[in-house]
Protein backbone atom coordinates (compact mmCIF):
# COMPACT_ATOMS: atom_id res chain seq x y z
CA UNK A 1 0.00 0.00 0.00
CA UNK A 2 1.18 3.58 0.29
CA UNK A 3 3.23 4.59 2.66
CA UNK A 4 4.37 8.24 3.53
CA UNK A 5 7.54 8.97 5.77
CA UNK A 6 8.68 11.59 8.12
CA UNK A 7 11.93 12.49 9.25
CA UNK A 8 12.73 13.30 11.86
CA UNK A 9 10.03 11.54 14.00
CA UNK A 10 11.11 13.81 17.16
CA UNK A 11 13.40 16.52 17.15
CA UNK A 12 14.11 19.13 20.45
CA UNK A 13 15.85 22.51 19.45
CA UNK A 14 16.63 25.57 21.20
CA UNK A 15 14.24 28.72 21.27
CA UNK A 16 14.59 30.59 17.96
CA UNK A 17 16.65 28.12 16.04
CA UNK A 18 14.49 27.05 12.45
CA UNK A 19 13.48 23.09 12.28
CA UNK A 20 13.06 21.84 9.09
CA UNK A 21 10.88 18.28 8.85
CA UNK A 22 10.67 16.17 5.58
CA UNK A 23 7.44 14.12 4.76
CA UNK A 24 8.35 11.42 1.42
CA UNK A 25 5.95 9.05 -0.58
CA UNK A 26 7.61 5.79 -0.60
CA UNK A 27 6.08 4.38 -3.27
CA UNK A 28 3.97 7.27 -5.35
CA UNK A 29 4.05 10.18 -6.50
CA UNK A 30 2.00 12.56 -4.86
CA UNK A 31 0.42 15.59 -6.55
CA UNK A 32 -0.86 17.10 -3.10
CA UNK A 33 0.85 17.08 0.30
CA UNK A 34 -0.86 18.51 3.71
CA UNK A 35 0.24 19.15 6.66
CA UNK A 36 -0.97 19.44 9.99
CA UNK A 37 -0.23 20.44 13.47
CA UNK A 38 -2.18 18.38 16.52
CA UNK A 39 -1.63 19.38 20.39
CA UNK A 40 -2.47 17.04 22.86
CA UNK A 41 -5.55 15.59 22.93
CA UNK A 42 -6.80 17.69 20.37
CA UNK A 43 -7.90 17.05 16.81
CA UNK A 44 -5.42 17.36 13.67
CA UNK A 45 -5.56 20.59 12.28
CA UNK A 46 -5.05 21.02 8.30
CA UNK A 47 -2.03 23.72 8.29
CA UNK A 48 -1.58 24.26 4.49
CA UNK A 49 -2.08 22.54 1.13
CA UNK A 50 1.14 22.14 -1.24
CA UNK A 51 0.91 21.20 -4.93
CA UNK A 52 4.23 20.10 -6.48
CA UNK A 53 5.89 22.90 -7.94
CA UNK A 54 3.50 25.57 -6.76
CA UNK A 55 2.91 27.54 -3.83
CA UNK A 56 1.53 26.20 -0.89
CA UNK A 57 -2.35 27.38 0.16
CA UNK A 58 -2.13 28.34 4.25
CA UNK A 59 -5.21 27.60 6.62
CA UNK A 60 -6.21 30.93 8.01
CA UNK A 61 -4.34 31.99 11.03
CA UNK A 62 -1.12 30.04 10.22
CA UNK A 63 1.74 32.28 9.63
CA UNK A 64 3.39 31.24 6.07
CA UNK A 65 6.94 33.20 7.12
CA UNK A 66 6.88 31.17 10.26
CA UNK A 67 5.94 27.86 9.04
CA UNK A 68 7.67 27.73 5.16
CA UNK A 69 6.53 24.65 2.82
CA UNK A 70 8.52 23.38 0.21
CA UNK A 71 6.86 21.13 -2.28
CA UNK A 72 10.29 20.27 -5.16
CA UNK A 73 9.22 17.24 -5.93
CA UNK A 74 6.11 14.36 -6.40
CA UNK A 75 7.86 12.66 -3.78
CA UNK A 76 8.85 15.53 -1.30
CA UNK A 77 7.94 17.73 0.58
CA UNK A 78 9.69 20.39 3.73
CA UNK A 79 8.32 22.16 6.31
CA UNK A 80 10.49 24.15 8.35
CA UNK A 81 9.89 26.31 11.16
CA UNK A 82 11.40 29.50 11.53
CA UNK A 83 12.95 30.95 14.80
CA UNK A 84 10.89 28.36 16.95
CA UNK A 85 9.46 29.36 19.85
CA UNK A 86 7.79 26.78 22.68
CA UNK A 87 4.55 27.61 21.57
CA UNK A 88 5.75 25.65 18.35
CA UNK A 89 6.13 22.41 20.41
CA UNK A 90 3.68 19.98 18.97
CA UNK A 91 3.18 16.99 16.91
CA UNK A 92 3.33 18.05 12.86
CA UNK A 93 1.65 15.43 10.83
CA UNK A 94 1.82 15.00 6.57
CA UNK A 95 -0.17 13.32 4.25
CA UNK A 96 0.15 12.95 0.41
CA UNK A 97 -2.76 12.03 -1.97
CA UNK A 98 -2.87 11.44 -5.92
CA UNK A 99 -5.50 12.89 -7.90
CA UNK A 100 -8.70 13.02 -5.64
CA UNK A 101 -7.89 9.89 -3.94
CA UNK A 102 -7.78 9.44 0.01
CA UNK A 103 -5.27 11.06 1.70
CA UNK A 104 -2.29 8.50 3.13
CA UNK A 105 -0.68 9.87 6.23
CA UNK A 106 2.91 10.06 7.46
CA UNK A 107 3.91 8.88 11.36
CA UNK A 108 4.22 11.99 12.73
CA UNK A 109 7.38 14.33 14.01
CA UNK A 110 7.47 15.31 17.50
CA UNK A 111 8.75 18.98 17.66
CA UNK A 112 10.09 20.11 21.59
CA UNK A 113 11.08 24.01 21.87
CA UNK A 114 13.24 24.34 24.79
CA UNK B 1 -17.53 26.44 9.95
CA UNK B 2 -17.70 23.32 9.65
CA UNK B 3 -16.79 21.11 12.42
CA UNK B 4 -16.33 17.12 13.92
CA UNK B 5 -17.41 16.03 17.80
CA UNK B 6 -16.57 12.71 18.77
CA UNK B 7 -16.93 11.17 22.13
CA UNK B 8 -14.06 11.92 24.44
CA UNK B 9 -11.90 8.51 25.73
CA UNK B 10 -10.04 6.43 27.05
CA UNK B 11 -13.00 4.02 26.28
CA UNK B 12 -11.91 0.55 28.29
CA UNK B 13 -13.58 -2.45 26.85
CA UNK B 14 -12.81 -5.94 27.63
CA UNK B 15 -11.99 -8.18 24.65
CA UNK B 16 -14.99 -9.38 22.53
CA UNK B 17 -17.34 -6.29 23.89
CA UNK B 18 -19.53 -4.38 21.84
CA UNK B 19 -17.93 -0.92 20.49
CA UNK B 20 -19.35 1.92 20.04
CA UNK B 21 -18.17 5.50 18.93
CA UNK B 22 -20.21 8.28 18.79
CA UNK B 23 -19.77 11.20 16.02
CA UNK B 24 -21.77 14.07 15.20
CA UNK B 25 -20.33 16.65 12.50
CA UNK B 26 -21.58 19.97 11.25
CA UNK B 27 -21.00 20.85 7.71
CA UNK B 28 -22.33 23.25 5.33
CA UNK B 29 -22.71 21.14 1.92
CA UNK B 30 -22.21 17.45 1.73
CA UNK B 31 -19.37 16.29 3.16
CA UNK B 32 -18.40 12.69 2.37
CA UNK B 33 -17.45 11.05 6.03
CA UNK B 34 -14.60 9.07 7.37
CA UNK B 35 -12.95 7.08 10.14
CA UNK B 36 -9.24 6.88 10.49
CA UNK B 37 -7.40 4.49 13.20
CA UNK B 38 -4.15 5.53 14.35
CA UNK B 39 -2.01 2.39 16.18
CA UNK B 40 1.05 3.10 18.60
CA UNK B 41 3.80 4.54 16.59
CA UNK B 42 1.91 4.90 13.32
CA UNK B 43 0.33 7.04 11.04
CA UNK B 44 -3.45 7.61 10.29
CA UNK B 45 -4.73 4.78 8.59
CA UNK B 46 -8.21 4.94 6.72
CA UNK B 47 -10.86 2.64 8.59
CA UNK B 48 -13.46 2.88 6.61
CA UNK B 49 -15.55 5.94 4.61
CA UNK B 50 -18.95 6.74 3.30
CA UNK B 51 -19.71 9.37 0.86
CA UNK B 52 -23.41 9.89 1.02
CA UNK B 53 -26.80 9.39 3.52
CA UNK B 54 -27.17 5.96 4.37
CA UNK B 55 -24.12 5.27 2.60
CA UNK B 56 -22.51 2.01 5.57
CA UNK B 57 -18.48 1.59 5.25
CA UNK B 58 -17.56 -0.93 6.68
CA UNK B 59 -13.87 -2.70 7.06
CA UNK B 60 -12.50 -5.14 9.51
CA UNK B 61 -15.27 -5.88 11.40
CA UNK B 62 -16.13 -2.09 11.97
CA UNK B 63 -19.18 -0.47 10.15
CA UNK B 64 -20.86 3.36 10.17
CA UNK B 65 -23.75 4.45 8.82
CA UNK B 66 -24.16 7.94 7.23
CA UNK B 67 -27.03 9.12 9.07
CA UNK B 68 -27.72 12.85 7.35
CA UNK B 69 -30.79 13.27 9.73
CA UNK B 70 -29.22 12.93 12.88
CA UNK B 71 -26.14 14.41 11.49
CA UNK B 72 -23.67 11.28 12.39
CA UNK B 73 -21.44 8.90 11.79
CA UNK B 74 -20.89 6.54 14.29
CA UNK B 75 -18.44 4.20 14.52
CA UNK B 76 -19.97 -0.03 15.81
CA UNK B 77 -17.64 -2.76 15.79
CA UNK B 78 -19.79 -6.27 17.51
CA UNK B 79 -16.52 -7.53 19.19
CA UNK B 80 -13.48 -6.05 19.73
CA UNK B 81 -9.88 -7.44 20.33
CA UNK B 82 -6.83 -6.18 21.88
CA UNK B 83 -5.28 -5.45 17.97
CA UNK B 84 -8.06 -3.09 17.93
CA UNK B 85 -6.67 -0.71 20.60
CA UNK B 86 -5.91 2.83 19.09
CA UNK B 87 -6.57 6.02 18.40
CA UNK B 88 -9.55 6.52 16.12
CA UNK B 89 -10.69 10.26 14.39
CA UNK B 90 -13.63 10.52 12.43
CA UNK B 91 -13.36 13.05 9.96
CA UNK B 92 -15.52 14.88 7.16
CA UNK B 93 -14.14 16.29 3.67
CA UNK B 94 -16.82 18.79 1.76
CA UNK B 95 -14.31 18.54 -0.50
CA UNK B 96 -13.42 14.68 -1.65
CA UNK B 97 -10.15 14.23 -1.06
CA UNK B 98 -9.29 17.79 0.27
CA UNK B 99 -9.78 19.78 3.18
CA UNK B 100 -10.48 16.71 6.48
CA UNK B 101 -11.59 18.25 9.49
CA UNK B 102 -10.51 16.03 11.93
CA UNK B 103 -12.71 14.94 15.49
CA UNK B 104 -10.22 15.07 18.90
CA UNK B 105 -9.81 11.62 18.51
CA UNK B 106 -11.05 8.90 20.69
CA UNK B 107 -8.58 6.34 22.69
CA UNK B 108 -9.44 2.83 22.27
CA UNK B 109 -8.32 0.29 24.84
CA UNK B 110 -9.24 -3.07 24.88
CA UNK B 111 -7.68 -5.46 27.39
CA UNK B 112 -7.61 -9.30 27.42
Amino acid sequence: GAVVSQHPSWVICKSGTSVKIECRSLDFQATTMFWYRQFPKQSLMLMATSNEGSKATYEQGVEKDKFLINHASLTLSTLTVTSAHPEDSSFYICSARVGGASQFFGPGTRLTVL
Amino acid sequence: GDSVTQMEGPVTLSEEAFLTINCTYTATGYPSLFWYVQYPGEGLQLLLKATKADDKGSNKGFEATYRKETTSFHLEKGSVQVSDSAVYFCALSVEHGNKLVFGAGTILRVKS
